[in-house]
């Protein structure tokens, strides 16, 4: 089953304004991840925050972490076309990561020129 | 390109049929991962091998298996195919053995059985 549920599903807006996505998981995690995906293509790592880490950023990217409310948000800045993808992300639990990453079903967003 | 090389990158078989699908890691990495993304059930995480031996386990059916082999790369073999295997593999690779490094993906291979 999925562990982390990302939220909206879909999200249109026009180039230059933010972009804002959600994550929410069930159980205890080491860590979480957001990755992209180009239609139909491999995913990309974009950046990954540690369960005792709040904040980080990369570059036009900011992930917060609230482990209380077991959720996550990415917020791209100045969007582009070239943002146009899917975003997922992924946990590994707490005790060891036996499972592997779990994914969430991911936000398809759309850069409008 | 992330480095990680995955041959065929498409593949079209009937019900009950075999197929092995090859996934060559990223120079230096030791950890192989293996994914299925389908519509119904999203990305699914299968199974990791580091350094020859399987490391982690996911919902991966019996009728399919992997391995990883001396020179790394990694075959996942699907047996006794069904409709519902039709499916987008990932493979991924990263250089240690603990699934939260940031794994690289490859270009998949797109599996559609008839």
């Amino acid at each position: 089953s999925q562990q982390g549920e990302e939220d909206p599903q879909a999200l249109s807006i026009q180039e230059g304004e933010n972009a804002t996505m959600n994550c929410s998981y069930k159980t205890s995690i080491n860590n979480l991840q957001w990755y992209r995906q180009n239609s139909g293509r491999g995913l990309v790592h974009l950046i990954l925050i540690r369960s005792n880490e709040r904040e980080k950023h990369s570059g036009r990217l900011r992930v917060t972490l609230d482990t209380s409310k077991k959720s996550s948000s990415l917020l791209i800045t100045a969007s582009r076309a070239a943002d146009t993808a899917s975003y997922f992300c992924a946990t590994d639990r707490a005790g060891g990561g036996a499972d592997g990453l779990t994914f969430g079903k991911g936000t398809h967003l759309i850069i409008q020129p | 390109d992330s480095g990680v090389t995955q041959t065929p990158k498409h593949l079209i078989t009937a019900t009950g049929q075999r197929v092995t699908l090859r996934c060559s890691p990223r120079s230096g990495d030791l950890s192989v991962y293996w994914y299925q993304q389908s519509l119904d059930q999203g990305l699914q995480f299968l199974i990791q091998y580091y350094n020859g031996e399987e490391r982690a386990k996911g919902n991966i059916l019996e009728r399919f298996s992997a391995q990883q082999f001396p020179d790394l790369h990694s075959e996942l073999n699907l047996s006794s195919l069904e409709l519902g295997d039709s499916a987008l593999y990932f493979c991924a690779s990263s250089a240690r053995d603990r699934v939260y490094n940031e794994q690289f993906f490859g270009p998949g291979t797109r599996l559609t059985v008839l």
